[in-house]
């Protein structure tokens, strides 16, 4: 069965802060792996990686994934309020369907 | 870019209703929508893929006759909850995806709740 696990399931800091999120997964087959900020509506689309040691960045946000080792970090820099959310990981399988595996989210919250 | 729209935002009726959200792409098509249940503090749970035209697939568990999913066009997905009981009551997103291997694009999600 696949599985997506991201870490840590929460997070606190203070405003200003930088953090990295985890995001490890085990399936079968792989195309991309994205991530996803969600605060009181759905998710929003923050990146979609396919290969390895690529970053991707947008503002202070940035991400990197790892095929060998199967996980992907999401970077926050210099954190700011605007920055709390649950952070969403999934794996888009390759199988034609499209389904995405997704993780459980990490919960950040930034304290002003 | 890659703007959905989901309505209404959120509904609440008596037990019995039948309630329909609509899922909109509103900047590009969409071959694919997918219906996703998200209950609090819980990650999304995948009710349904539809492909325009095509009858959509039912996730394991979930029943066909209780969530009828339309995709009549490129842009337009619909889920009708029938006869909506209280333990429908939940947080109802909506996806689309252009073409194959792009990445899903969700709308603002319903809060349904049944009373």
């Amino acid at each position: 069965e696949d599985k997506v696990v991201q870490s840590p399931l929460s997070l606190v800091v203070h405003e200003g802060d930088t953090v990295t999120l985890n995001c490890s997964y085990e399936v079968t087959n792989f195309r991309s792996l994205l991530w996803y900020k969600q605060e009181k509506k759905a998710p929003t689309f923050l990146f979609m990686l396919t290969s390895s040691g690529i970053e991707k960045k947008s503002g202070r946000l940035s991400s990197i994934l790892d095929k060998k080792e199967l996980f992907s970090i999401l970077n926050i820099t210099a954190t700011q309020t605007g920055d709390s959310a649950v952070y969403l990981c999934a794996v888009d399988p390759n199988f034609g369907n499209e389904k995405l595996t997704f993780g459980t989210g990490t919960r950040l919250t930034i304290i002003p | 870019g890659a703007v959905v729209s989901q309505h209404p935002s959120r509904v609440i009726c008596k037990s019995g209703t039948s309630v329909k959200i609509e899922c909109r792409s509103l900047d590009f098509q969409a071959t694919t929508m997918f219906w996703y249940r998200q209950f609090p503090k819980q990650s999304l749970m995948l009710m349904a893929t539809s492909n325009e035209g095509s009858k959509a697939t039912y996730e394991q568990g979930v029943e066909k006759d209780k969530f009828l999913i339309n995709h009549a066009s490129l842009t337009l997905s619909t889920l009708t909850v029938t006869s909506a009981h209280p333990e429908d009551s939940s947080f109802y997103i909506c996806s689309a995806q252009g073409t194959s291997g792009q990445p899903q694009h969700f709308g603002d999600g319903t809060r349904l709740s049944i009373l």
